[in-house]
């Protein structure tokens, strides 16, 4: 079944204490990329990913790092979390835009983080 | 810059009428749009997407959207509404005529409540 998985779906955890939030998929899509959903200013980009080693910024980069290594994974990771970073993500995956195949995009179910 | 723009926070439709929910958009080139549902605790799900061609575009679930190049809106139709219809929608543009055509940019989201 052709899917993005997130894991873990729920954390709880505290200011300053490192963490990763893994995103996989399994169409061979290019394209990857991360968001966070915050009620009255939907969906924000964080970072996205056109390849392999290929990375850059969204519109809410700050606090966030990501890595591309091989071309199914794409962790986000937060390195010193602070309560601002409570939110709900998502990470999701498309086959690289202007190719002309089907671009739109596939969704994780979500990982919500609480910081406190 | 890309944006866009979802007016209604909220639109209560009693089951059986017809729908709309609206969107504008607003790029440098010309756009790829698209229209994704979000239920409750779930991930974005692809409804339509508009890249040329007619520019009434049909989608899952009985919705339809109509991409109108002069007003730059995509407002999403259902001629007759039903209960499960009732989540979160999001319209969402991506530029193709700008140097930065990787970057997808989502609405706020609008919140369809159909009244049994």
């Amino acid at each position: 079944e052709a899917q993005v998985t997130q894991n873990p779906r729920y954390l709880i955890t505290v200011t300053g204490k490192k963490l990763t939030v893994t995103c996989s998929q399994n169409m061979n899509h290019e394209y990857m990329s991360w968001y966070r959903q915050d009620p009255g200013l939907g969906l924000r980009q964080i970072y996205y990913s056109m390849n392999v080693e290929v990375t850059d910024k969204g519109d809410v980069p700050e606090g966030y790092k990501v890595s591309r290594k091989e071309k199914r994974n794409f962790p986000l990771i937060l390195e010193s979390p602070s309560p601002n970073q409570t939110s709900l993500y998502f990470c999701a995956s498309s086959p690289r835009p202007g190719t002309g195949r089907n671009n739109e995009q596939f969704f994780g179910p979500g990982t919500r983080l609480t910081v406190l | 810059a890309q944006s866009v723009a979802q007016p209604e926070d909220q639109v209560n439709v009693a089951e059986g009428n017809p729908l709309t929910v609206k969107c504008t958009y607003s790029v440098s080139g010309n756009p790829y749009l698209f229209w994704y549902v979000q239920y409750p605790n779930r991930g974005l799900q692809f409804l339509l997407k508009y890249i040329t061609g007619d520019n009434l575009v049909k989608g899952s679930y009985g919705f339809e959207a109509e991409f109108n190049k002069s007003q730059t809106s995509f407002h999403l139709k259902k001629p007759s509404a039903l209960v499960s219809d009732s989540a979160l929608y999001f319209c969402a543009v991506r530029d193709r005529g700008g140097n930065r055509d990787d970057k997808i940019i989502f609405g706020k989201g609008t919140r369809l409540h159909i009244l049994p």
